[in-house]
């Protein structure tokens, strides 16, 4: 499975947008980019995935570059029950595994 | 939809005592469980895979025979620490996905381990 590097850590006013980048320049054409979350001492928390289309659901959108190298987790209005580290994942379609890296450290300000 | 539960979610023993945490996908199947493993401040680390019906599979480094995986049925998978010691004090959380093409995993509350 391909890598993915993230900043370590950001920080987003409370009620702005919160632009979270993922890098997975080594992608291949059939891994799928996984966004999740993990509030403190809590399992992981499923957001978004996604191929090469942008989606969008009711926690946030995806943003993926046109040659997939890259992509951008955006939570519209930041609350302060965002703050969490948000995860980047690549996985074939047909794999199993979920390899976590280190992951954003986001923290939302008020 | 797509809930993973664990029990217990806290759990205090002694060292060189055996300690059984469980994970059941609650309105779903899943052939296929999985189970971290996270230390403070530290990413979550894949331990093993574990497969309904038959014999579970382990990352590298991981010992099989410390860690018992059974996945008896399409709904739970238990972990046995075993002859636990204070180094395998931390989180332990699995993960179920569906039977989809995507198979997204949707991961448990985690239990969070404390051996004296």
């Amino acid at each position: 499975d391909a890598k993915t590097t993230q900043p370590p850590s950001m920080d987003c006013a409370e009620g702005r947008a919160a632009n979270l980048p993922c890098n997975h320049s080594t992608i291949s054409g059939n891994e799928y980019v996984y966004w999740y979350r993990q509030i403190h001492s809590q399992g992981p928390q499923y957001i978004i995935h996604g191929l090469k289309n942008n989606e969008t659901n009711e926690m946030a959108s995806l943003i993926i570059t046109e040659d997939r190298k890259s992509s951008t987790l955006i939570l519209p209005h930041a609350t302060l029950r965002d703050t969490a580290v948000y995860y980047c994942i690549v996985r074939e379609t047909t794999g199993n595994q979920f390899y976590f890296g280190t992951g954003t450290s986001l923290t939302v300000i008020p | 939809g797509a809930v993973v539960s664990q029990h217990p979610s806290w759990v205090i023993c002694k060292s060189g005592t055996s300690v059984k945490i469980e994970c059941r996908s609650l309105d779903f199947q899943a052939t296929t469980m999985f189970w971290y493993r996270q230390f403070p401040k530290q990413s979550l680390m894949l331990m093993a895979t574990s497969n309904e019906g038959s014999k579970a599979t382990y990352e590298q480094g991981v010992e099989k025979d410390k860690f018992l995986i059974n996945h008896a049925s399409l709904t739970l998978s238990t972990l046995t620490v075993t002859s636990a010691h204070p180094e395998d004090s931390s989180f332990y959380i699995c993960s179920a996905g569906q039977d989809t093409a995507v198979r997204t995993q949707y991961f448990g509350p985690g239990t969070r381990l404390l051996v004296l």
